[in-house]
């Protein structure tokens, strides 16, 4: 079985520029996340789709950042425009869903190896 | 807010020691209670959970341990093996399905 994917693995790119991150879930898995870790501090949430529609985007930062999941299969995550601050790695997750009657604390959540961003 | 504290931020041990890693956190509604091993260059990868019906769980060398009153959990890891070096973070689960990671304990095994 495929695991998370991630593309591109590392992007560079000057301050006000934009970049999109691509996550492709394990198939069949209807949730997917995103978290980032920037310079110095822990991995942090930023939003959680279930199948097409966010289920929690309280983790966003700014509306300098957009996430879609058209078809609620892989994701973008798009930064318009890019700030030095946003320098970091991004993760995507992704969990089977639960289903009816069944905790989401039952459905651990797999991670790619993520996409290093360089905002220069 | 939710907060997770780890401890401690690095740790050295000699190969075949045991290594323990602590996790406190302060939602008392966490009910799931997971640790990620991340290599480098890689992203974090599930290698043992549990849930807050269960007070411990073995799996081979790896066992968590969850302290519910106390709100804290820890990762055992007994003989020690050179690839067991790694970053390990704690990520209980918070409001709705985040996880909340602490900021990470550095192991290093020495042969």
């Amino acid at each position: 079985e495929a695991g998370v994917t991630q593309f591109p693995s590392h992007s560079v790119i000057e301050k006000g520029q934009t970049v999109t991150l691509r996550c492709d879930p394990i198939s069949g898995h209807d949730n997917l996340y995103w978290y980032r870790r920037v310079m110095g501090k822990e991995i942090k949430f930023l939003l959680h789709f279930v199948k097409e529609s966010k289920q929690d985007e309280s983790g966003m930062p700014n509306n300098r950042f957009l996430a879609e999941r058209t078809g609620g299969t892989y994701s973008t995550l798009k930064v318009q425009p890019a700030e030095l601050e946003d320098s970091g790695v991004y993760f995507c997750a992704s969990s089977q869903f639960p289903g009816q009657g069944v905790s989401y604390s039952n459905q651990p959540q797999h991670f790619g190896d993520g996409t290093r961003l360089s905002i220069l | 807010g939710e907060n997770v504290e780890q401890h401690p931020s690095t740790l050295s041990v000699q190969e075949g020691d045991s290594a323990v890693i602590k996790c406190t956190y302060s939602d008392s509604a966490s009910n799931y209670f997971p640790w990620y091993k991340q290599e480098l260059g890689k992203g974090p990868q599930l290698i043992i959970d549990i849930r807050s019906n269960v007070g411990e769980k073995k799996d081979q060398r790896i066992a968590v341990t969850l302290n519910k009153t106390a709100k804290h959990f820890s990762l055992h890891i007994t003989e020690t093996q050179p690839e067991d070096s790694a970053v390990y973070f704690c990520a209980p689960r918070g409001g709705y399905n985040k996880l909340i990671f602490g900021a990470g304990t550095r192991l290093a095994v020495h042969p």
